[in-house]
């Protein structure tokens, strides 16, 4: 099908490393986005693209995160220097181009473990 | 600050009973709501979504919502839960302010059967 891809499924690496989570959206949804999903934290807004504006990085909980998305389409989430509370499941989600009007559909998101 | 509170996090129930999550958001201006769905193992999915309209949205597998503005809430219910309703449940609101899509902090819903 072709539905939200996230890359790798689970990702497991030391403290102080980076990392780097990939994200293919639905092809010819122009919105992107990130999430954080932390036990018992539920869901945080991390990033937001949406065609060819300035993305909405609001979300972002520290200047070690940042994200791109090349040529309208992958997306890419690194985390540098990674730390013990990025553990998380990471989610990407991608709408069509309205973000007001159309529901975000999620990908399975990449389960991140520092150790 | 615009938030989406769930006051309900862990919810368990026997099959056939009746369910009810709440979600208060706190926003200004125009707002979309949506309840989404996590089964164990899956990723999130739409149940259902308030844009206009009609203050009572049904959604998938017999879930509805009612919007009331003047509580600022956006509850889910189910007149009758089976075991393959278990799952955390997600409410989320999109202010037309921001854009950006803010979601409850979850409730867990057991079903025994």
């Amino acid at each position: 099908g072709a539905g939200v891809s996230q890359s790798p499924s689970n990702k497991v690496t030391e403290k102080g490393k980076d990392v780097e989570l990939r994200c293919d959206p639905i092809s010819g949804h122009t919105a992107l986005y990130w999430y954080r999903q932390s036990l018992g934290q539920g869901l945080e807004f991390l990033i937001y693209f949406q065609g060819n504006s300035a993305p909405d990085k609001s979300g972002l909980p520290s200047d070690r995160f940042s994200a791109e998305r090349t040529g309208g389409s992958v997306s890419t989430l690194t985390i540098q220097r990674t730390q013990q509370e990025d553990s998380a499941v990471y989610l990407c989600a991608s709408s069509l181009v309205d973000r007001f009007n159309q529901p975000q559909h999620f990908g399975d998101g990449t389960r991140l473990s520092i150790l | 600050a615009q938030s989406v509170s769930q006051h309900n996090h862990h919810v368990i129930l026997s099959e056939a009973a009746s369910l009810e999550l709440g979600c208060n958001y706190s926003y200004g201006g125009t707002v979309n709501l949506f309840w989404y769905v996590q089964y164990p193992g899956q990723h999130l999915q739409l149940l259902l979504k308030y844009f206009s309209g009609d203050p009572l949205v049904k959604g998938i597998k017999g879930f509805e919502a009612e919007f009331i503005k003047s509580k600022f809430s956006f509850n889910l219910r189910k007149p009758s839960v089976q075991w393959s309703d278990t799952a955390e449940y997600f409410c989320a609101a999109c202010s037309s302010n921001t854009g950006k899509l803010i979601f409850g902090q979850g409730t867990t819903l057991q079903v025994k059967p």
